[in-house]
Parts: structure tokens; sequence; C-alpha cells
């Protein structure tokens, strides 16, 4: 059975504090892996897809990459803004989506 | 362009009663996928439907079952609920079923009491 666990469960950071989520997975052949944002009550927000070891995908203050076990998601010099709850996914040979329970970062000014 | 819409966004039932949820995907999407996502985690895959037909199947109980009509929006029917069935009820879309992104909508959040 495919497993995916995130790392911390929760994240505190002060303003520009620069800090890494951890994703490992466990796979019967990956297809994809996705990280999403959700915010209290949304549905989530698509921000990255990786599809093989060594690639990386940067959009504004956050950085995913991805190895054969794991992926990180970097948030450099964080803003209160991006205060949310960060999902990680994989997608096996099945094509569906197994989710971890996600990291809540909560970033202060 | 409008993205994924779900109808409607907040539902109280009591034990024992059906509910229908409803889904449209982002224009030009074929493919339709259903979750479940309980406080505090991640979403739970419930189904997935292209071009009407079935992909893919959870682990779910065969009180949940959905359909995908001509114009690709969807229908998510839970019968018999339970208290455990409360949850907030995502769909999301992608262009085709395989090895596509996902984009999820807002949710409807049930509440069974």
């Amino acid at each position: 059975e495919d497993q995916v666990t995130q790392s911390p469960e929760a994240l505190r950071l002060q303003e520009g504090e620069s800090s890494s989520l951890n994703c490992s997975y466990t796979v019967s052949g990956l297809r994809g892996l996705f990280w999403y944002r959700q915010d209290p009550g949304k549905g989530p927000e698509f921000l990255f897809t990786l599809y093989s070891a060594g690639e990386e995908k940067e959009k504004e203050r956050l950085k995913a990459t991805l190895t054969k076990k794991e992926s990180f998601l970097h948030i450099t010099a964080p803003k209160p803004e991006d205060s949310a709850t960060y999902l990680c996914a994989v997608q096996a040979n099945d094509y569906k989506l197994s989710f971890g329970a996600g990291t809540t970062v909560t970033v202060r000014a | 362009d409008a993205g994924v819409t779900q109808s409607p966004t907040h539902l109280i039932k009591t034990r024992g009663q059906q509910v229908t949820l409803r889904c449209s995907p982002i224009s030009g999407h074929k493919s339709v996928s259903w979750y479940q996502q309980v406080l505090g985690q991640g979403p739970q895959f419930i189904f997935q439907y292209y071009e009407k037909e079935e992909r893919g199947r959870g682990n779910f109980p065969d009180r949940f079952s959905a359909r995908q009509f001509p114009n690709y929006s969807s229908e998510l029917n839970v019968n018999a609920l339970l208290l455990g069935d409360s949850a907030l009820y995502l769909c999301a879309s992608s262009l085709e079923w395989k090895g596509e992104t996902q984009y999820f909508g807002p949710g409807t959040r049930l509440l069974v009491l």
C-alpha cells in the first residue's frame, strides 16, 4: 500500500526565517509527486508537480525538490501570507492520489 | 476562467439519511475525482471518473456511489449516513485521468448529527 509521511506536523516560523518541509513516500511505481497548499476550510491549491529524482521546481518563495524516497518543500524568507497547511501527494501506477496528513505552517510577523 | 465548482457549500444531515453532492469541472477537463477529508488529515481518495466510466475506487463502503454526466459534471451519493461521514468532500478535475495534475474545488462541508 502506498504511504506518504509528512514532517513536521506543525511549524512555527518568524517572518524571514527559512525552513524546509519533508515528505517521505513508499509507492509502487511513482508517476508523480504533487505539492498543494490548503487554507482553513478551503480546497487544496496546486503548487508543483515533480516526476523524477533530481527535479526541482520554484514559485516565488517556494522550492520543491525530489529524490527517490522523499521530497522537500523549501520556504525562503517566508511572509505571514505563507501560513497554510502544505499537503504532499503521490500518484502511483493506479493513478490514484495518496496524500500525507500535511504540515501546518504558521509565520509570525 | 471558472475553476472547479461544488454545491452545496455546507450541509447538515441526520444519521440514516442520504445525501447528493455535485461538482462541475474546469471547462475542457474530462476527469473528475472525489475525496473525503476528515479534520486534521489529508484527503482520502473515493472515486475517479473519466468519460463517464469509473476508473478508480478507494477503500470506501458501498454506501458511497458516484456518476459522471455527458457534460463531465459529477455527483457523489452517500446512503445511510453515519456520524463518521462528517467531513469535507472535495472534487478535483483534470484534463485526462492518467498522470494529470488535479485541481480542487472549494469542497462541501457535511455534518451528520
